[in-house]
């Protein structure tokens, strides 16, 4: 699976849009970019995920750049419960292994 | 709430024991995925069901083993417990094989908290 990095920690305004970048450059054709996010030890989150067009969803929008070596996830209007540590992944949707492969992370903090 | 299930939430056990974990997924998935989170090593999978088989294996201690039983829930079975095998223990559950060649998405139970004294 390809790589990703992310930033360690992010702080954003309550209300204003948060957005966490990912590097994926050595991503392949047939790989995925997903997206989860854990909330304080809860289990991990499914958010969004993407091939190459911009998808949006009721919680986010994923922004994939035309060659699909980084992407940017949007929450357009932070709150509060929106703290947690937010995961990257890439990886294919064909093969006999489906794991997911967790980075350390953006670690988000939404402030007052 | 995913829909997948994690029975404990907490559990306090000494070393030398073993424990066992289960995890009910997703009405209809057929996957079923099991990831050890602690502090030094962050998520981690340990190894995955699919329909009652063992489908892939990750860096699971010999110590631990897991099976998918006919209706489809799955156990996590943890024996001869040291205190490095305290962690967070998460299932997952997913409803496509990736052999279909579709993208395939896993939602998480809420884990179980392994404590070892």
């Amino acid at each position: 699976d390809a790589k990703t990095t992310q930033p360690p920690s992010m702080d954003c305004a309550e209300g204003r849009a948060a957005n966490l970048p990912c590097n994926h450059s050595t991503i392949s054709g047939n790989e995925y970019v997903y997206w989860y996010r854990q909330i304080h030890s809860q289990g991990p989150q499914y958010i969004i995920h993407g091939l190459k067009n911009n998808e949006t969803n009721e919680m986010a929008s994923l922004i994939i750049t035309e060659d699909r070596k980084s992407s940017t996830l949007i929450l357009p209007h932070a709150t509060l419960r929106d703290t947690a540590v937010y995961y990257c992944i890439v990886r294919p949707f064909s093969g006999t292994a489906s794991k997911l492969t967790f980075g350390t992370g953006t670690r988000l903090q939404v402030t007052l | 709430d995913s829909g997948v299930t994690q029975t404990p939430k907490h559990l306090i056990t000494a070393t030398g024991q073993r424990v066992t974990l289960r995890c009910s997924p997703r009405s209809g998935d057929l996957s079923v995925y099991w990831y050890q989170q602690s502090l030094d090593q962050g998520l981690q999978f340990l190894i995955q069901y699919y329909n009652g088989e063992e489908r892939a294996k990750g860096n699971i201690l010999e110590r631990f083993s897991a099976q998918q039983f006919p209706d489809l829930h799955s156990e996590l079975n943890l024996s001869s417990l040291e205190l490095g095998d305290s962690a967070l223990y998460f299932c997952a559950s997913s409803s496509t094989p990736a052999r279909y060649g579709q993208p395939e998405t896993q939602y998480f139970g809420p884990g179980t908290r392994l404590l070892v004294l």
